[in-house]
Formats: structure tokens, C-alpha cells, sequence
């Protein structure tokens, strides 16, 4: 059984650039949940995928948006890149109630 | 909407003395609780849960977790730590959204330091 991938493991980007970062999930789990986590502080949902719909939101603008395929791997991606959205950006899989099950996370720095 | 407060940012502690990292919540309906473990450089590892049940649950490495409802807390404790069990450790969760989603809020977080 594989954990959650993601990719890539480090990204630099200018302000104002878009980005695409890719996810993974554990074999068998539908739900995938992407986090924002800052320097220092908890990880902050972005949004949340049930088999390919969006399932949550949380308080991220609308340049944020993100895609399930059918095979439940995911992407993120960021629009109009701000100074702000530097953080480590973390990929969630679940079943359920089950606890989700983090990826090792990509690094973005946005120049 | 739930909200979870780690009462202490960090905790300084000798190997093989005990601990307790602390967590309290809020939220309007029922919810389910867990504790995660980040070690530099990494995501989160889940480190143990409560859904149902026993109010106290134990993790495979000596971690426990009692809720008490009553307080609304879910600290986390365990008798004698090791060197490795430094890290930053996060408090979590989770209630039903309208969309029937289980969405987890977490805490700032704890950062565990374990001295020689």
C-alpha cells in the first residue's frame, strides 16, 4: 500500500505566476483535503475533494482552486501568486472518519 | 464552526520525564478529535483518534489522549519521553459540515522539546 505523494518537493515562484502542484492519495481513499500551513502555524483547509466534487471550502480566495480525477489523485493550483502564499502546502487522503493521512508536502516560495 | 486552542506553544521537557501537551476545543455539535505529529521536514502523521467509545485512547508508541466532554479537552500525555518523540505535535477537530464532509481544524500546535 502506497502513502500520499506529492509533488513536486520544493517549487520558487515570482509573484503574480501560476502554480499547479500535484497530490496522490492512499490506495482506496475518495477524499482528498488540501492545507495551507505557514511558518509556525497549524495547517489552514483550503478545500476538500469527494470523488472529483468539492466537498468544503475554507476562507482561501477563488484564485485557489483545485481538480479530483477519477482516480482520486489531485492538484492545487494558485493563480496571481502573492508574497503570502509562501508556505508548506500539505495533500490529505481519507476514508471517511477515518483520519486523514498526510503527504510529505511542497515547499512554495514565492519571490 | 469548531475551534481548537493548544494552550502551550511549547514544552520543554527532560528524556524520561512525563508529559502533557494540552488542547481544548470548541464546537456546537459532536465532534471527533485527534492528535497529529510533525518531525522536521515532514507532514503530519496521524498519532492517535477518538470517534467513539472509550474516552481514552493510546497510540502504539506510549502516546494517550483522554476527551472529557464536560471540560472539552483532549490532552494528550505520556509517562516518559524519549529524544525522538521531539517534534511538533497538532490538536485536531472535526464536526459535520452541511455537506455531511468531515473537515478538521487545528491548532497552532505544540512544539515538544526533549533534553538529554
Amino acid at each position: 500500500e502506497t502513502g500520499v505523494t506529492q509533488s513536486p518537493t520544493h517549487l520558487i515562484k515570482t509573484r503574480g505566476q501560476q502554480v499547479t502542484l500535484r497530490c496522490s492519495s492512499q490506495s482506496g481513499h475518495n477524499t482528498v483535503s488540501w492545507y495551507q500551513q505557514a511558518l509556525g502555524q497549524g495547517p489552514q483547509f483550503i478545500f476538500q475533494y469527494y470523488r472529483e466534487e468539492e466537498n468544503g471550502r475554507g476562507n482561501f480566495p477563488p484564485r485557489f482552486s483545485g481538480l479530483q480525477f477519477p482516480n482520486y489523485s489531485s492538484e492545487l493550483n494558485v493563480n496571481a501568486l502573492e508574497l503570502d502564499d509562501s508556505a508548506l502546502y500539505l495533500c490529505a487522503s481519507s476514508l471517511s472518519t477515518s483520519g486523514q493521512y498526510f503527504g510529505p508536502g511542497t515547499r512554495l516560495t514565492v519571490t | 464552526a469548531q475551534s481548537v486552542t493548544q494552550l502551550d506553544s511549547q514544552v520543554p521537557v527532560f528524556e524520561e520525564a512525563p508529559v502533557e501537551l494540552r488542547c481544548n476545543y470548541s464546537s456546537s455539535v459532536s465532534v471527533y478529535l485527534f492528535w497529529y505529529v510533525q518531525y522536521p521536514n515532514q507532514g503530519l502523521q496521524l498519532l492517535l483518534k477518538y470517534l467513539s467509545g472509550s474516552t481514552l485512547v493510546e497510540s502504539i508508541n506510549g502516546f494517550e489522549a483522554e476527551f472529557n466532554k464536560s471540560q472539552t479537552s483532549f490532552h494528550l500525555r505520556k509517562p516518559s519521553v524519549h529524544i525522538s518523540d521531539t517534534a511538533e505535535y497538532f490538536c485536531a477537530v472535526s464536526a459535520t459540515s452541511s455537506g455531511g464532509s468531515y473537515i478538521p481544524t487545528f491548532g497552532r500546535g505544540t512544539s515538544l522539546i526533549v533534553h538529554p
